[in-house]
């Protein structure tokens, strides 16, 4: 079965640089989530689009923005990186509410 | 605001043991509560999801329930092996659009041979 894809697995920015994490949901699912993973911390609601319109905002910084294209697939831009960015980021879709199913992650380490 | 507790945070037993893990949230307004497993640096895998209309969830050796009046939610591990060692997340969803999942701290879980 298909699962959520997310690219690309591993990133190395340095500071002040820009990054973006692309993320291709199930096929026919309506909503799509971004979260944030810090070292030893559990995961923390970035931002959610439900038919490719924004439909929650957490704790995302004005650095970053996400949007998802006609196809569905979303991505996550994060200008300005800085040290404390460093974190897993996990992409996710569900169907009319059904659970969640994660991609694997993006692992970002900003150095 | 959600907030959603995970006791207890780490737990160590012999294998064979069955395993209890205990989630508590706050506002008992639930759209549905998930249970995922994550290993070292890895991502999530969904373990059961539990309706906010449905007491219990099974798949072979886990069981989960719910409690959404006393806004509690147990995960069990039947006869748990060392390949169980894990974190163990709960999870909750909102009721409203979008569906918002609210982490717990997890559950650390060291299986011994």
């Amino acid at each position: 079965a298909a699962g959520v894809i997310q690219s690309p697995r591993h990133l190395i920015k340095e500071k002040r640089e820009t990054a973006t994490l692309k993320c291709y949901p199930i096929p026919r699912h309506d909503t799509v989530y971004w979260y944030q993973q810090g070292p030893g911390q559990d995961p923390q609601f970035l931002i959610s689009f439900y038919e490719k319109m924004q439909s929650d905002k957490g704790s995302i910084p004005d650095r970053f923005s996400a949007q998802q294209f006609s196809d569905y697939h979303s991505e996550l831009n994060m200008s300005s990186l800085e040290l404390g960015d460093s974190a897993l980021y996990f992409c996710a879709s569900s169907y009319r509410g059904s659970g969640y199913t994660f991609g694997s992650g993006t692992r970002l380490t900003v150095v | 605001k959600q907030e959603v507790t995970q006791i207890p945070a780490a737990l160590s037993v012999p294998e064979g043991e069955n395993l209890v893990l205990n989630c508590s949230f706050t506002d008992s307004a639930i759209y549905n509560l998930q249970w995922f497993r994550q290993d070292p640096g890895k991502g999530l895998t969904s373990l059961l999801l539990i309706q906010s209309s449905q007491r219990e969830q099974t798949s072979g050796r886990l069981n989960a329930s719910l409690d959404k009046s006393s806004g509690r939610s147990t995960l069990y591990i039947a006869a748990s092996q060392p390949g169980d060692s894990a974190t163990y997340l709960c999870a909750v969803g909102e009721e409203a659009a979008g569906n918002k999942l609210t982490f717990g701290g997890g559950t650390r879980v060291l299986v011994k041979p």
